[in-house]
């Protein structure tokens, strides 16, 4: 068990570029989901994928944010035409699909937009 | 809807005093409770949840939580502080009216421990 692995870990972006994280899950965990937390904020779910299928988005996630877990292994979330108010830490967490589970979280990919 | 209120954004303690983080749930069905803590510049790390089996639950590094229906609270203890628990806290929810499938995390306290 080597744990939820993010990466990059920091990325300094301009308004307008595209960024792309990477989550790579803990290997059994059927599982993932990302969640954002601002600064002095407790983490705010995002959406979730069940194997490759993204059952769950909140309306946190825009337009510009796309969510994919190909072959329901890694995940990559994107960002296009990044806003000021992207920057945040992006939190990947995985889990079994059982109720209860401990939900294992990644030590996040800080974003910033300048 | 599922909802988590942390009393207390900030929580100051002196090394060996009594620890107690207070969280309070909203939830129409029964719900699975977690505390999670967060070391700075990293990500969250479990402490303890309930999942209805016995109310008081232990943790780890010391740590325990009471669920208590009647009150909606799931606070957080721990009978001795010590430096290593400067930290933030995170309380959150998952119920069965979100299908268990995510958790709905709470503002955070941050604890602050002096010598």
């Amino acid at each position: 068990d080597t744990g939820v692995s993010q990466n990059p870990r920091h990325k300094i972006t301009k308004r307008g570029q595209n960024v792309t994280f990477r989550c790579d899950p803990i290997s059994e965990h059927n599982r993932l989901y990302w969640y954002r937390q601002t600064l002095g904020q407790g983490p705010e779910f995002l959406t979730y994928f069940q194997n490759e299928a993204q059952l769950e988005k909140s309306r946190l996630l825009s337009d510009r944010f796309s969510a994919e877990r190909p072959k329901g292994s890694f995940s990559t979330l994107e960002i296009q035409r990044t806003e000021q108010g992207d920057s945040a830490m992006y939190l990947c967490a995985s889990s079994l699909d059982s109720p209860g589970n401990t939900i294992y979280f990644g030590e996040g990919s800080w974003l910033t937009v300048v | 809807a599922q909802s988590v209120t942390q009393l207390g954004s900030h929580v100051s303690v002196s090394e060996g005093a009594l620890v107690l983080l207070r969280c309070n749930y909203s939830s129409s069905v029964p719900p699975y409770l977690f505390w999670y803590v967060q070391y700075p510049n990293q990500g969250l790390q479990l402490l303890l949840k309930y999942t209805s089996a016995a109310t008081l639950v232990k943790g780890i590094n010391g740590f325990e939580a009471e669920f208590k229906k009647s009150e909606t609270s799931f606070h957080l203890t721990k009978p001795s502080a010590h430096m290593s628990d400067a930290a933030e806290y995170f309380c959150a929810v998952s119920d069965q009216s979100g299908g268990y499938n995510k958790l709905i995390f709470g503002a955070g306290t941050r604890l602050a421990v002096h010598p």
